[in-house]
């Protein structure tokens, strides 16, 4: 069964700084997915970014990136230039996208991190 | 794109009562919606898989009879809460999944007095 673990249940970062938040998980998987999903105080799970796993070159959107280890099955979540409004709750998650009727494109999250970006 | 609405965003009903949670896929069709319950300050927790057409698929621990999932179009799924009970007040959320991501609502809290 897959696994996905985030080790940070909390983390804080100066306003205009950069902070990394750490995610591993667990396949025996080789063709899958990862998400960055960020929920903030209104609780709306919002999508940051997107990984297919067949793709080498890192994920990137706007302010924030992803460092995709395969090997290491590491898919930490870099925010530069740290905004008040990226103060939420983050969650990593893994799809295995699968074939046939039994693939109904689950979600496996972590156990999130609240990250508060101070002024 | 990919907007996914939930109603009521708060419901406030009384125990032995039932509510009706809708979710709708404004601008995309999903075969495939979920609903996952979630307490504060933690993950959310998948309670079923509603597909178009047929039967949702409960996780293990989710009583079926208690959490009617009803996916009667490609863009709107059900969750009614039946027999409601205190226990049963927390935030639920359902997303639809287009193509290879899940796209979320806004949630639903519910207070069951």
């Amino acid at each position: 069964a897959q696994t996905v673990t985030q080790s940070q249940p909390e983390m804080s970062v100066q306003e205009a700084e950069t902070v990394t938040l750490s995610c591993t998980y667990d396949t025996s998987e080789n063709n899958y997915y990862l998400f960055w999903y960020k929920q903030p105080p209104s609780r709306q799970m919002i999508l940051v970014i997107r990984q297919e796993a067949y793709k080498q070159q890192n994920a990137t959107e706007n302010r924030f990136s992803v460092n995709f280890q395969k090997a290491a099955k590491s898919f930490s979540l870099k925010i530069s230039d740290s905004q008040l409004g990226d103060t939420a709750m983050y969650f990593c998650a893994f799809m295995n996208p699968g074939l046939g009727s039994s693939n109904t494109g689950k979600l496996i999250f972590g156990q999130g991190t609240t990250l508060q970006v101070k002024p | 794109g990919a907007v996914v609405s939930q109603h009521p965003s708060r419901v406030i009903c009384k125990s032995g009562t039932s509510v009706k949670i809708e979710c709708r896929s404004l601008d995309f069709q999903a075969t495939t919606m979920f609903w996952y319950r979630q307490f504060p300050k933690q993950s959310l927790m998948l309670m079923a898989t509603s597909n178009e057409g047929s039967k949702a698929t409960y996780e293990q621990g989710v009583e079926k009879d208690k959490f009617l999932i009803n996916h009667a179009s490609l863009t709107l799924s059900t969750l009614t809460v039946t027999s409601a009970h205190p226990e049963d007040s927390s935030f639920y959320i359902c997303s639809s999944r287009s193509t290879d991501t899940q796209y979320f609502g806004p949630g639903t809290r519910l207070t069951v007095l």
